[in-house]
């Protein structure tokens, strides 16, 4: 089992859609957790990190469920400019980060 | 501008000439890294450093060596490059510590060995 795991999508959305993507990770040490942003081959960018109580950032809502070693990402009223892939990241303090597959989001017009 | 900065950004080579990427941060940040990605594969981990002179082996350290002997810079090496090295790779670098360990990307490099 690889230790980080997405649904590799693509998920094709129309715009104004709620779309949401999971993410599980298999070492129950993992600390810290985020979800990045990659556009095509291009350097990954911070969306947000994902904290036990679960945050929001404007259109974007991220949650941790630790008993069930599981993220998610949910993405409110899609934008064309949304259209990315989507990296799940789990780090142990003091070892290695480890990067889910992707998620591939198309937000349609 | 806070930045991580790779060169070179594209290459190409061919099998057994030795070639170093550099990288290099002006965020003062402790922790370094570098991945490869792979079409299918995502990111993966080749080398990375907590510290100066403190490197630990990631997920696909074969063929592959780092120095880190300052803190802003964390070269990959590839001694003797192989056709099956051909990939995307990128250097990140980030505080250390719980809500601090956020890394940032340089912009990549395009190597291709012949």
């Amino acid at each position: 089992r690889k230790e980080v795991e997405q649904d590799p999508g693509p998920f094709n959305v129309p715009e104004g859609a709620t779309v949401a993507f999971n993410c599980t990770y298999s070492n129950s040490a993992s600390q810290s957790f985020f979800w990045y942003r990659q556009d095509c081959r291009k350097e990954p960018k911070l969306l947000m990190s994902v904290y036990s109580s679960g945050n929001e950032d404007g259109r974007f809502t991220a949650q941790l469920n630790r008993a069930s070693q599981y993220i998610s990402l949910l993405i409110r009223d899609s934008k064309l400019s949304d259209s990315a892939t989507y990296l799940c990241v789990v780090h142990n303090y003091g070892q290695n980060f480890v990067f889910g597959p992707g998620t591939r989001l198309s937000v349609l017009p | 501008e806070a930045q991580v900065t790779q060169n070179p950004r594209y290459l190409i080579t061919v099998t057994g000439k030795k070639l170093t990427v550099t990288c290099s941060q002006n965020m003062n940040h402790e922790y370094m890294s570098w991945y490869r990605q792979d079409p299918g594969l995502g990111l993966r981990q080749i080398y990375y450093s907590m510290n100066v002179e403190v490197t630990d082996k990631g997920d696909v350290p074969e063929g592959y060596k780092v120095s880190r002997k300052e803190k802003r810079n964390f070269p990959l090496i590839l001694e003797s490059p192989s056709p099956n090295q051909t990939s995307l790779y990128f250097c990140a670098s980030s505080l250390l510590g719980l809500g601090k360990n956020i890394q940032y990307f340089g912009a990549g490099t395009r190597l291709s060995v012949l």
